[in-house]
């Protein structure tokens, strides 16, 4: 009941491309639900996240659309471009306890 | 300047040695971790600390233990290293009074056990 599956695994698309990255869930006491990027040598970082009491959330680019009834989420990338490429994780947490973390999406988009 | 700053960033060391790696936040966040990082396993937590006086175990606390030294501290131990605990360690730190509770991470160190 703590897993957050991701997939898929690694994507590559070309520039311009909308890359979609899915995630689901099975705790429904999750309440938070974020997405971190992940650029080579570096540490994860916060990109973008949306609670159950919305359906999408866009920002810039970066678009999480969320599926209460289905428990999934998913990050959709507009206009795709080299620098977006990363290895994204989506995450869940429940309050302000822990994050349980996806496997990770390494997403290459070629020039 | 980093503000979680991990030492060292890459380190090797021989099966059965005692290895420590430390973290240090600026952020003055009262809750730090330790996450590992394997290629298809994602990010784990070892052990997690939301204050001085309190540590908790993760989802993979076997072969670990870790010290808060201070608010700004926090170091993980490797007793006697094995070379499955060859990863990319990760320090974090949270502050649930802000927004979300969003996960700021170290650049992260690279420990390999041979």
């Amino acid at each position: 009941q703590q897993q957050v599956k991701q997939s898929p695994q690694s994507l590559i698309v070309q520039k311009g491309g909308i890359p979609i990255i899915n995630c689901a869930y099975e705790n429904t006491a999750f309440d938070y639900f974020p997405w971190y990027q992940q650029f080579p040598g570096k540490g994860p970082a916060l990109l973008i996240a949306i609670r159950p009491d919305v359906s999408e959330k866009k920002e810039g680019r970066f678009t999480i659309s969320f599926n209460k009834s289905a428990k999934q989420f998913s990050l959709h990338i507009m206009d795709s471009q080299p620098g977006d490429s990363a290895t994204y994780f989506c995450a869940a947490s429940s309050g302000t306890y822990k994050y349980i973390f996806g496997t990770g999406t390494r997403l290459k988009v070629l020039a | 300047d980093a503000d979680v700053t991990q030492t060292p960033r890459n380190r090797i060391t021989k099966t059965g040695k005692r290895i420590m790696l430390e973290c240090s936040q600026t952020k003055g966040h009262d809750r730090m971790y330790w996450y590992r990082q394997d290629p298809g396993l994602g990010l784990r937590l070892i052990y997690y600390s939301f204050d001085v006086k309190d540590i908790n175990k993760g989802e993979i606390s076997d072969g670990y233990s870790v010290s808060r030294q201070a608010q700004a501290k926090f170091s993980l131990s490797l007793e006697s290293a094995i070379p499955n605990q060859t990863a990319l360690y990760f320090c974090a730190t949270s502050d649930p009074r802000g927004s979300g509770n969003t996960i700021y991470f170290g650049e992260g160190s690279w420990l390999t056990v041979v």
